[in-house]
């Protein structure tokens, strides 16, 4: 069965100290992932995807298969990185997208 | 583009009334999501979409609850009689399936049921 854990349901850091969003998963075929982020009265919109090994605003995430995870890092964190942050999990056959539980990251001044 | 465009934006109804969300996906994509918000819970998946067929609906929560798709620019997402517990932001979102597509999602609607 897919299913996506963030342990965390708030991350509170000061600004300039290093990010990081864990993000668990269960799944048994090959995962498609993906970070998601909803900014204060935004809509929920793609931040990065596993595939990419992209760098987003300064945000990276590697996916360990060994360990079953994918977590969100940032070396610095800035004020405006404060957003609820999901986690989410496609199957590559059917296309099904779930989410984790979000993160909110606050990020004090 | 507009995106995905949903409606109401807010909803407010009491108990027992019928209630039904709105939402258009991006001209031609393929596959459409409808996802709950609750701070509870997070986002969960009730429902989606390919080609405008339900692929799985193990996510809507009882019988209270029915999508449906009628063409590829609508879906509605209907919930009848309405019940406290179901006050949240509905999302729906879209995409053009492939290897790893991202979803765009809509804006929400936010029900409060009383």
């Amino acid at each position: 069965a897919q299913r996506v854990t963030q342990p965390e349901k708030l991350l509170s850091v000061f600004k300039g100290a290093p990010v990081e969003l864990k993000c668990n998963y269960s799944y048994s075929g090959s995962p498609e992932l993906f970070w998601y982020v909803q900014y204060s009265r935004q809509r929920l919109q793609l931040l990065l995807r596993h595939i990419s090994r992209e760098s987003i605003k300064g945000f990276t995430a590697d996916l360990n298969k060994g360990e079953t995870s994918f977590h969100l890092k940032k070396p610095f964190a800035q004020e405006e990185d404060s957003a609820m942050y999901y986690c989410a999990l496609s199957s590559s056959n059917t296309g099904k997208l779930i989410f984790g539980q979000g993160t909110t990251l606050q990020v004090k001044p | 583009d507009a995106g995905v465009i949903q409606s109401p934006r807010h909803e407010v109804t009491e108990m027992g009334q019928e209630v039904t969300l709105r939402c258009k996906p991006i001209s031609g994509h393929n596959s459409l999501f409808w996802y709950r918000q609750t701070m509870m819970r997070g986002l969960e998946l009730l429902i989606y979409f390919n080609n405008n067929v339900p692929i799985d609906d193990s996510g809507m929560p009882e019988d209270r609850f029915s999508a449906k798709m009628p063409n590829a620019s609508f879906s509605t997402l209907k919930i009848q009689p309405s019940e406290p517990r179901d006050s949240a932001v509905y999302f729906c979102a879209s995409t053009f399936y492939r290897y790893n597509s991202p979803l765009h999602f809509g804006n929400g609607t936010r029900l409060t049921v009383t």
